[in-house]
Order: C-alpha cells, then sequence, then structure tokens
C-alpha cells in the first residue's frame, strides 16, 4: 500500500483559500487518492476522491497532476468552521476497502 | 435516516477486565470496520468483515476480537482490557463491494476508553 506524506500543521485564515498538497511516490496503477476530513472528537468524513487530473464537488477541489505522485486538496475561502485534520490516502480496489490512514494535516483557520 | 452509532461514548474500566464495544449501522452495509485513534498515529485499523459471519484481522488486532452476526452489528470485545488499550475507537461501515475501494466510508461518533 502506497505510503502518503503531508504537512504536520498549517494556518490559514478565513476567506483565504488553502491548498493541501499529500505525496504519493509509490502510487500504483490501480490506486485512487480519497481525502477525509476529521473535526474534534468525531469521526472522519469523506470529502473527495480521484484518480488524476481534476474533481470538484461541493466542497473541496482536487488536483492531481499526471504522474500522481502527489495530490493536492484545495478549499477555496475557508471558514473557522474548516478548522480539522484532513487525511490524505491512497488504495486500490485489491485492497478490500481497507483505508490506511497516516497522521494527517491539521488546519487551524484563524479570523 | 440511516445512521451508524456506537455505545458506550465514554468508559473506564480496569486493567484485565474483559469490555465490548457496540457498534450499529442502519445502511444496510456488507463492510464494516474498527479503528483506534492515538495521538501520533492516526487512525489504525483493528479488524473488520465483509458480511455476516466474516471477520478479519487489521493492523493492531492483538488482544481484540469481533464478531458479525448480523448485517448491523459489528461488537468489538477487549478479551482482557491492558492500558495500551486506552485510544478512542472508531467505528465505520462502507456499502463497496467487498474487491472494490470503499466508495465511502461512514464513520460513527467514537468511544472514549480509558483502561486503569
Amino acid at each position: 500500500l502506497a505510503k502518503t506524506t503531508q504537512p504536520i500543521s498549517m494556518d490559514s485564515y478565513e476567506g483565504q483559500e488553502v491548498n493541501i498538497t499529500c505525496s504519493h511516490n509509490n502510487i500504483a496503477t490501480n490506486d485512487y487518492i480519497t481525502w477525509y476530513q476529521q473535526f474534534p472528537s468525531q469521526g472522519p468524513r469523506f470529502i473527495i476522491q480521484g484518480y488524476k487530473t481534476k474533481v470538484t464537488n461541493e466542497v473541496a477541489s482536487l488536483f492531481i497532476p499526471a504522474d500522481r505522485k502527489s495530490s493536492t486538496l484545495s478549499l477555496p475561502r475557508v471558514s473557522l468552521s474548516d478548522t480539522a485534520v484532513y487525511y490524505c490516502l491512497v488504495g486500490s480496489y485489491n485492497q478490500g476497502g481497507k483505508l490506511i490512514f497516516g497522521q494527517g494535516t491539521e488546519l487551524s483557520v484563524k479570523p | 435516516d440511516a445512521e451508524i452509532t456506537q455505545s458506550p461514548r465514554h468508559k473506564i474500566t480496569e486493567t484485565g477486565r474483559q469490555v465490548t464495544l457496540a457498534c450499529h449501522q442502519t445502511w444496510n452495509h456488507n463492510n464494516m470496520f474498527w479503528y483506534r485513534q492515538d495521538l501520533g498515529h492516526g487512525l489504525r485499523l483493528i479488524h473488520y468483515s465483509y458480511g455476516v459471519q466474516d471477520t478479519n484481522k487489521g493492523e493492531v488486532s492483538d488482544g481484540y476480537s469481533v464478531s458479525r452476526s448480523n448485517t448491523e452489528d459489528l461488537p468489538l470485545t477487549l478479551e482482557s482490557a491492558a492500558s495500551s488499550q486506552t485510544s478512542v475507537y472508531f467505528c465505520a461501515s462502507s456499502g463497496a463491494a467487498r474487491e472494490k475501494v470503499a466508495d465511502t466510508q461512514y464513520f460513527g461518533p467514537g468511544t472514549r476508553l480509558t483502561v486503569l
């Protein structure tokens, strides 16, 4: 299973765009990239998933370059309520739905 | 609305006691998972199940067991609680086919377990 590396923490201010980059140099052909968000005292929550290029939903965008060795989660115009830990996960159809979590990025949004 | 619940939300027990944490989901999902979360380790997979009567060991299964007698429930048992098992425990479920990557895993609110 591919290992992921992401910054331990990031600071931002309300209204700014936040980009969190995840490195996954050993990503396999069948691997997808998934991001989860976790608020204090809650379980993680699925944000977005992609395979290549760009994916956008109502919450975030996910940018994946052609070599797929990294990915960037983009949160537009963050608010205080976006303060959370963000996890980047890489996994394939062959691992039976298991998720391998790294340490995540703790995002702190300030007023 | 469908949901996934865990009980109790908080539990304090003593070393050596048997403890069972409950997880119940109404999504009718085949797949259920147990994780533990500790500072500095993120979430680690303990056990998982792809359906009734199916259970599998995860990354940190020693000292834990699960059983799956129906679709809705996957209780986690600590056979003889140890202080090293003090942690926050999360249950999750997904509806993805067994051989597929998890579409989305829906997590419960967690159980904070303290072993004294």
